[in-house]
């Protein structure tokens, strides 16, 4: 298995509190994500990163910020969260020649 | 704007043979990839196409045509263990993006 983690697991969290999720890999891989990933709506990338302080936006990145400084971690904050942000949160890295992503274990927000 | 469209759900008894269709219309296109998702988890990768054809591993077969923008699964001698979701994703560019179709949920039948 890929060597990457993600915390934290499970975190519930009041509306209009910050948050930060931390996506960290042993893989030295170049490429690292963020999705979310809600029912009717499969997988949506968020922000991904193309090496180090080097970021992206995708498809649903508002109210989501990300950083990353070192080749090992990727964060994803959320500046003020609110209830429509509910959801597993996926982390996934991949250096970009293997074909292959690798998926973490998920992070279960909830925003009451 | 990026489309892919998977169907939402699918039924198949264990033993046969089932093909989950995927059709895309992307900015961009570097290689499709086949997802497996079982409740609950992480997506495991089970296939990469960036040419046209068949590519076979095992049971499950994936493939490509670029210039329909379309590619299937092909998951032969069905198990219970099969029942999960299978999401297709586009490598829309060399900077690695990758984006998902809403994934099909294969219910298998004993």
């Amino acid at each position: 298995d890929a060597g990457i983690t993600q915390s934290p697991r499970h975190k519930v969290t009041e509306t209009g509190t910050p948050v930060t999720l931390r996506c960290h890999q042993t893989e030295n891989h170049r490429y690292m994500y963020w999705y979310r990933q809600d029912p009717g709506h499969g997988l949506r990338l968020i922000h991904y990163s193309y090496g180090v302080k080097d970021t992206d936006k995708g498809e649903v990145s508002d109210g989501y910020s990300v950083s990353r400084s070192k080749t090992e971690d990727f964060l994803l904050t959320l500046e003020s969260a609110t209830s429509s942000q509910t959801s597993v949160y996926f982390c996934a890295i991949s250096d970009g020649t293997a074909y292959e992503q690798y998926f973490g274990p998920g992070t279960r927000l909830t925003v009451t | 704007g990026q489309n892919i469209d998977q169907p939402t759900e699918m039924t198949a008894t264990e033993g046969a043979i089932v093909q989950i269709n995927c059709t895309y219309q992307t900015s961009g296109f570097n290689g499709l990839f086949w997802y497996q998702q079982h409740a609950g988890e992480a997506p495991t990768f089970l296939s990469y196409n960036v040419l046209d054809g068949l590519e076979e591993k095992g049971r499950f077969s994936s493939f490509l045509s670029r210039s329909k923008g379309y590619s299937y699964l092909l998951l032969k001698e069905l198990q219970m263990k099969d029942s999960a979701s299978y999401l297709c994703a586009v490598r829309l560019n060399r900077d690695d993006k990758i984006i998902f179709g809403k994934g099909t949920r294969l219910h298998i039948l004993p």
